[in-house]
Parts: structure tokens; sequence; C-alpha cells
């Protein structure tokens, strides 16, 4: 698609139920980021896939959190359990590679608002 | 401990005024500051400065950063209801991917015609 799309853009959920947010980033793009976005809060880094490398994961807040990305293409992001902390928005970014020659340029999806009750 | 701290968290300007947003920030190794807009949702890029001193500009826009002071400024010249949105500040370090950028907490512009 033209840019980085996510679904579903609105989920509300009751605690303790699992979610799964979608992202399709731009196509050619090797590099996908998730961020989440709380109230009055600046983004906070997740995860991020790069080509066919093992994940950095070291920003995902705990084991409830999973992500994975098939085909090198469209990627998900589980939350197990779902806490009302985990209310937030979730946002996907791509990139067309790593390293500084494109750097800044993270193509942001409009995101997930999660809400859990 | 944020590591990037922006102020003023919120602005409010009638338009043609002219904003100064501000950016410090405090990361190991800093390699670039960049700058994003955010509207309703999907933040877009607007600067990435790596050396002191050199005015980055783009229309009304323009950036600058001191890395003595650990600091940037956005400057919007004449701004426009359109110039109404979130501004965010994101550090990056020599030692991160690509993709683990230290943002601050935003300023909301508010512009008033």
């Amino acid at each position: 698609g033209a840019g980085v799309s996510q679904s579903p853009s609105n989920k509300v959920t009751e605690k303790g139920k699992d979610v799964e947010l979608r992202c399709d980033p731009i196509s050619g793009h090797t590099a996908l980021y998730w961020y989440r976005q709380s109230l009055g809060q600046g983004l906070e880094f997740l995860i991020y896939f790069q080509g066919n490398s093992a994940p950095d994961k070291s920003g995902l807040p705990s084991d409830r959190f999973s992500a994975e990305r098939t085909g090198g293409s469209v990627s998900t992001l589980t939350i197990q359990r779902t806490q009302q902390e985990d209310s937030a928005v979730y946002l996907c970014a791509s990139s067309l590679a790593k390293g500084w020659g494109r750097t800044g340029e993270l193509f942001f999806g409009e995101g997930s608002r999660l809400t859990v009750l | 401990e944020d590591k990037v701290v922006q102020s003023p968290l919120s602005l409010v300007v009638h338009e043609g005024d002219t904003v100064t947003l501000n950016c410090s920030y405090e990361v190991t190794n800093f390699r670039s500051l960049l700058w994003y807009k955010q509207e309703k949702k999907a933040p877009t890029f607007l600067f990435m400065l790596t050396s002191s001193g050199i005015e980055k500009k783009s229309g009304r826009l323009s950036s600058i950063l001191d890395k003595k002071e650990l600091f940037s400024i956005l400057n919007i010249t004449a701004t426009q209801t359109g110039d109404s949105a979130v501004y965010l500040c994101a550090a990056a370090d020599r030692g991160s991917t690509l993709g683990r950028l230290y943002f601050g907490r935003g300023t909301q512009l508010t512009v008033w015609p």
C-alpha cells in the first residue's frame, strides 16, 4: 500500500482478554518497529524487526507482550491477559533500511488505540 | 527518568506569531536529534540534526542543535492554523538501532486564527 496500515484503529477490551494488533508496512521496507504512546507520554520503543534477523525485543514491557513478523512483511503485536495500564496507542513504523543512510525516515501508521476496561 | 525533555508542554498562539519549541536531551554516545510533527495520529518526519550550529530549514520551519549544551530548538515563523499539532523531539545514540529513538513527551501547539 501507499503507507503503513494498522488495524484495528480502535479496540476496546476487557481486562484479562488477549488482543492482536496488526501492521502492514510499506511494500519493500525491510525494517518494522512497534512503539507505544500513552496519554501525555512520548513514544516508547517496543520491538524492532529487520529482514530475517532476530528481532530486538528489548523494549517489550513484560512477557505478556509478543510480536511476530511473517514473511518479512505483516507484523502482529499480541498482548495477553491485558491490564488497564496497557491502554495506549500502539504505533507501527517501517523504514527502507537499517543504518543511518535514511536516518529518521520512519514512516508511521495511524496507530491502534487500545482501551482496556 | 526522561532522556529527552521538551518545553513548553503546550503553547497557544495566534496566526502570524513566531514560536520556539525547546528540546533538551541526555543520551549516552549521542548520535542525532530528530523532530517529528504529529497531527491526529501518525508522526511525520521534519528534521534530523547531527552537527552543532548548522541550521536546517524547511519553509517556515527551522531547527538547530547545540551539542555542547545538549539541546535543540524548533522555530516556526508566521504560524498558520495548519501548524497546530504535537511536535515530538527524539534523540538517538550511536549504540541504537535506527528504531530505538528516545522520544520526549511533545509540545502541543495550538494556532488560533
